[in-house]
């Protein structure tokens, strides 16, 4: 069965230091998502990206964060200069375009990442 | 805005069944889902209900919905340790391809 990777499982990085999450979104899906999930709370929407440019975009996705999509599999987030706040779990989505169930999101295990 | 709450904690015997409840604000959500999180692992889609119907059933799962509450339940019958995990309620808005939004999860301990 398809699903959602992301590499690496833990990330740990210094304060101010740039990190680069990445995503292999299930192959024929059209639609990527970022969510986070600071330990104890909500999953939160980052951003949505379709036909490579975001669709969607939360408070929390502010000029530190940058996703990208640099070939036909791979779905990339960077945050440019980490801080405390940012550690948290970092989750991969993707879905098909909307129509019935189509646009049901499917998530990946995840990045733990843990800034120092 | 949107939200979703649900209660943190459900601590059930191995054999009963669990009940994880969930409330939600958007009328008009068209699709609410339940996502089932083991420890260390990431977000599992575990079943899911359109907002027309009432009920749907999985297996050992019964997802209820009561529109008019905003009211959403997981029934899991027959609770096995393999079942302990945490357990998120989400909804999905009616546009299509939108974020979801989620509740902070009810964590299920089945003790054997």
């Amino acid at each position: 069965e398809p699903e959602v990777t992301q590499t690496p499982s833990h990330q740990v990085t210094q304060m101010g230091q740039e990190v680069i999450l990445r995503c292999v979104p299930i192959s024929n899906h059209l639609y990527f998502y970022w969510y986070r999930q600071i330990l104890g709370q909500k999953v939160e929407f980052l951003v949505s990206f379709y036909n490579n440019e975001i669709s969607e975009k939360s408070e929390i996705f502010d000029d530190q964060f940058s996703v990208e999509r640099p070939d036909g599999s791979n779905f990339t987030l960077k945050i440019r200069s980490t801080k405390l706040e940012d550690s948290a779990m970092y989750f991969c989505a993707s879905s098909d375009l909307a129509g019935g169930l189509r646009d049901t999101q499917y998530f990946g295990p995840g990045t733990r990442l843990t800034v120092l | 805005g949107e939200d979703v709450e649900q209660s943190l904690f459900l601590s059930v015997r191995e054999g009963d069944s669990s009940v994880i409840n969930c409330t939600y604000t958007d009328s008009s959500s068209t699709y609410l889902y339940w996502y089932k999180q083991e420890p260390g692992a990431g977000l599992q889609l575990l079943t899911y209900i359109f907002s027309n119907m009432d009920m749907k059933q999985d297996q050992r799962l019964t997802v209820l919905l009561n529109k008019k509450d905003k009211h959403l339940s997981l029934r899991i019958a027959d609770t096995q340790t393999g079942d302990s995990a945490i357990y998120f309620c989400a909804e999905s808005p009616p546009r299509g391809n939108t974020p979801l939004v989620f509740g902070k999860g009810t964590r299920l301990s089945v003790i054997a």
